[in-house]
């Protein structure tokens, strides 16, 4: 069965700083992997995704992960982070079984001014 | 563009009433889905249906019921709610193998 961790339940960062969200994988076969991110009362909303390709994914709002087949990662990045970056993130894999998408439990981030 | 569209966006239900939530899309996918979403629990499927007519159980369907009345439509049933149901529900939609798009999610509470 596909799944994903994401080992931290909270990340701290100082706004300007880099910041990394991580989340490791398992699957069998090739892997379809997704990065959400949900603001408070909001839904889900689609930041990137790996299907094929570069290892480096470019995502919306500034955002990339790179995706590590060796270490079964595929952490979110960002340069420079903003004190709006402040949400839930979640990493997705798919599910080939069941055609649907298998969540990590969410890292909240917290970006300081 | 609408995307996905969930009614109602917040209920409150007494332990053993019944109710059923709206979902539709207007992006022509085939596939929908229906999450809860409980903290620190991430984002566990309910039901998904991966065309019209068809539905299967996710990870966690007991207590729930589901129908694919159109390719637009994907509604979720709860047929007598409990304390355990109270939670963020989230209906997507999905073409292929892309990304999922979801609604902004009904807040349930079963006192």
């Amino acid at each position: 069965a596909q799944s994903v961790a994401q080992p931290e339940d909270q990340v701290n960062v100082a706004e300007g700083n880099p910041l990394t969200v991580k989340c490791t994988y398992s699957v069998s076969g090739n892997p379809y992997l997704f990065w959400y991110v949900q603001y408070p009362n909001r839904g889900l909303q689609f930041l990137l995704k790996y299907i094929t390709g570069d290892n480096l994914v470019k995502g919306s709002y500034g955002f990339e992960a790179e995706f590590n087949k060796s270490q079964t990662s595929f952490h979110l990045k960002k340069p420079s982070a903003l004190v709006s970056d402040s949400a839930l993130y979640f990493c997705a894999v798919r599910d080939t079984g069941r055609r649907a998408l298998t969540f990590g439990s969410g890292t909240r981030l917290q970006v300081q001014p | 563009n609408a995307g996905v569209t969930q009614t109602p966006k917040f209920q409150v239900l007494k332990t053993g009433q019944s109710m059923t939530l709206q979902c539709a899309q207007d992006m022509n996918h085939n596939s929908m889905y229906w999450y809860r979403q409980d903290p620190g629990m991430g984002l566990r499927l309910i039901y998904y249906s991966a065309s019209e007519g068809t539905t299967d159980k996710g990870e966690v369907p007991n207590g729930y019921n589901v129908s694919r009345l159109n390719k637009r439509e994907f509604s979720l049933r709860l047929e007598s709610a409990a304390p355990s149901q109270t939670s963020v529900y989230f209906c997507a939609s999905r073409r292929g193998e892309g990304e999922a798009f979801f609604g902004q999610g009904t807040r349930l509470t079963v006192v």
